[in-house]
C-alpha cells in the first residue's frame, strides 16, 4: 500500500492552523497513524487509529479521515511544530510510510 | 520508565554481516510486538520488520528489501531483541531504529523508540 502525503514541504508561520493530508492506494480502515520527527532525534508517536491523540501530545494536533484519506491537523502552530511529520499504514505488510512533510518556519 | 536502546552499528563492507541490538526495560518485554525501522541520510523513514509478542510466538514479518537477508530474534532473558544483517548492501546504510508496540483494537501502534543506531556500508 503506497502513501502519498501532501504537501511534501510546507512553509507557516506561527500560529498558523495547517493541514497534511496523507492518501492511500488501497483503504486501510483507519489503521493509520502519525509521526513528528526533529531533526537528529527518533519519530515520535502523535495520532494512532487515524483520529486518537496519543497520550502527552498537545491537543492543537488532529487526525481524521477513514478509508483512503487523511488528515493531520496542527491548529495553532508552536515553534516546537516545526520538524517533519509522516503517516504510516499498518493495516497490510508490508507496513508503509508516506514519504514525509516538512514543515518550516515561513 | 520505559526505554530502548540499541547497539551494535558500525562500518561494514559490503557482502558483510552485523548483528544490531535492542535492550528494552520499564516494560514487560514478552507482552509487546517490536518493529524495526530505518532511515536513510537525508530521507524518509522505511519500516524494516517486526517481530510479534510471546503470546504469537515471537513470529516475525520483514519488508521486501531485506527478506531473506536480515532476521529479527528475541532473548527474553536479556529483554533484547536483535537484527542480524547479513549480506549487507550499500542500500541498507541508515539509521537503525527499534520500536515498542501497543495494541488498538487489533491493530499495533508504536509509542517509544529508540535513539537509534547507524551502519554504514563501505569497502
Amino acid at each position: 500500500i503506497q502513501l502519498t502525503q501532501s504537501p511534501s514541504s510546507l512553509s507557516a508561520s506561527v500560529g498558523d492552523r495547517i493541514t497534511i493530508t496523507c492518501r492511500a492506494s488501497q483503504g486501510i480502515s483507519n489503521y493509520l497513524d502519525w509521526y513528528q520527527q526533529r531533526p537528529g532525534k527518533a519519530p515520535k508517536l502523535l495520532i494512532y487509529a487515524a483520529s486518537t491523540l496519543q497520550s502527552g501530545v498537545p491537543s492543537r494536533f488532529s487526525g481524521g479521515g477513514s478509508g483512503t484519506s487523511f488528515t493531520l491537523t496542527i491548529s495553532s502552530l508552536q515553534p516546537e511544530d516545526f520538524a517533519t511529520y509522516y503517516c504510516r499504514q499498518c493495516d497490510t505488510f508490508p507496513i508503509t510510510f508516506g514519504q514525509g512533510t516538512r514543515l518550516e518556519i515561513k | 520508565e520505559v526505554q530502548l536502546v540499541e547497539s551494535g552499528g558500525g562500518l561494514v563492507q559490503p557482502g558483510g554481516s552485523l548483528r544490531l541490538s535492542c535492550v528494552v526495560s520499564g516494560f514487560t518485554f514478552s507482552d509487546h510486538y517490536i518493529d524495526w525501522v530505518r532511515q536513510a541520510p537525508g530521507e524518509g523513514l522505511e519500516w524494516v520488520g517486526r517481530s510479534r509478542n510471546k503470546v504469537n510466538s515471537y513470529s516475525t514479518e520483514y519488508g521486501a528489501s531485506v527478506r531473506g537477508r536480515f532476521t529479527i530474534s528475541r532473548d527474553d532473558s536479556e529483554s533484547t531483541v536483535y537484527l542480524q544483517m547479513n549480506s549487507l548492501k550499500s542500500e541498507d546504510m541508515a539509521m537503525y531504529y527499534c520500536t515498542r508496540g501497543f495494541q488498538y483494537n487489533g491493530h499495533w501502534y508504536f509509542d517509544y523508540w529508540g535513539q537509534g543506531t547507524p551502519v554504514a556500508v563501505s569497502s
